[in-house]
């Protein structure tokens, strides 16, 4: 069954470094989109992506985060300048149409 | 803003049902989602209804929609101890792309 695959599964970063958080979607999937949890909190919105462009964003994702879909497959999150308060649980998703989002494991930011 | 509010922990004996319940806000929710979340594990898609549809079957999951009132629920029959994890409730309009998540319930299975 297809599925939607991230890596790293844990990213250690000191504070001010940039990172890069990768996700492979799934093949036939048009929509891809960035969530975060905090420890102990809700999953929030980050951003989506359609048609090589941000679709949609959410206040979190300000100037310090990007995205980027550099070849047919991957799909990625950067961090510019990591802050303490960026480390969470990064899920990406990702759909064939508005709706139904499959997500990937997660990757584990933890910033120092 | 708009709002999905649920319970935050539930247990259960194994072989009972499970209802976990869930509230939303935002009138134009067209999709509501069940995602299951086990320890260290990612979000994965349970099952989803349409705001059309008031009541989804899916082998052991039922979900029920009430949508004049805004209330969505997860009833899991025969509950295993398996199925112990964090339920999250969500949803989404149309016309954004963005999903909104409860904070989830943890369901403990107890044998």
């Amino acid at each position: 069954e297809p599925e939607v695959t991230q890596t790293p599964s844990h990213q250690v970063t000191q504070m001010g470094q940039e990172v890069i958080l990768r996700c492979v979607p799934i093949s036939n999937h048009l929509y891809f989109y960035w969530y975060r949890q905090i420890l102990g909190q809700k999953v929030e919105f980050l951003v989506s992506f359609y048609n090589n462009e941000i679709s949609e964003k959410s206040e979190i994702f300000d100037d310090q985060f990007s995205v980027e879909r550099p070849d047919g497959s991957n799909f990625t999150l950067k961090i510019r300048s990591t802050k303490l308060e960026d480390s969470a649980m990064y899920f990406c998703a990702s759909s064939a149409s508005v709706g139904e989002q499959f997500f990937g494991p997660g990757t584990r930011l933890t910033v120092l | 803003g708009e709002d999905v509010e649920q319970s935050l922990f539930l247990s259960v004996r194994e072989g009972d049902s499970s209802v976990i319940n869930c509230t939303y806000t935002d009138s134009s929710s067209t999709y509501l989602y069940w995602y299951k979340q086990e320890p260290g594990a990612g979000l994965q898609l349970l099952t989803y209804i349409f705001s059309n549809m008031d009541m989804k079957q899916d082998q052991r999951l039922t979900v029920l929609l009430n949508k004049k009132d805004k209330h969505l629920s997860l009833r899991i029959a025969d509950t295993q101890t398996g199925d112990s994890a964090i339920y999250f409730c969500a949803e989404s309009t149309d016309n954004n792309n963005d999903m909104r998540f409860g904070a989830g319930t943890r369901l403990t299975v107890k044998p």
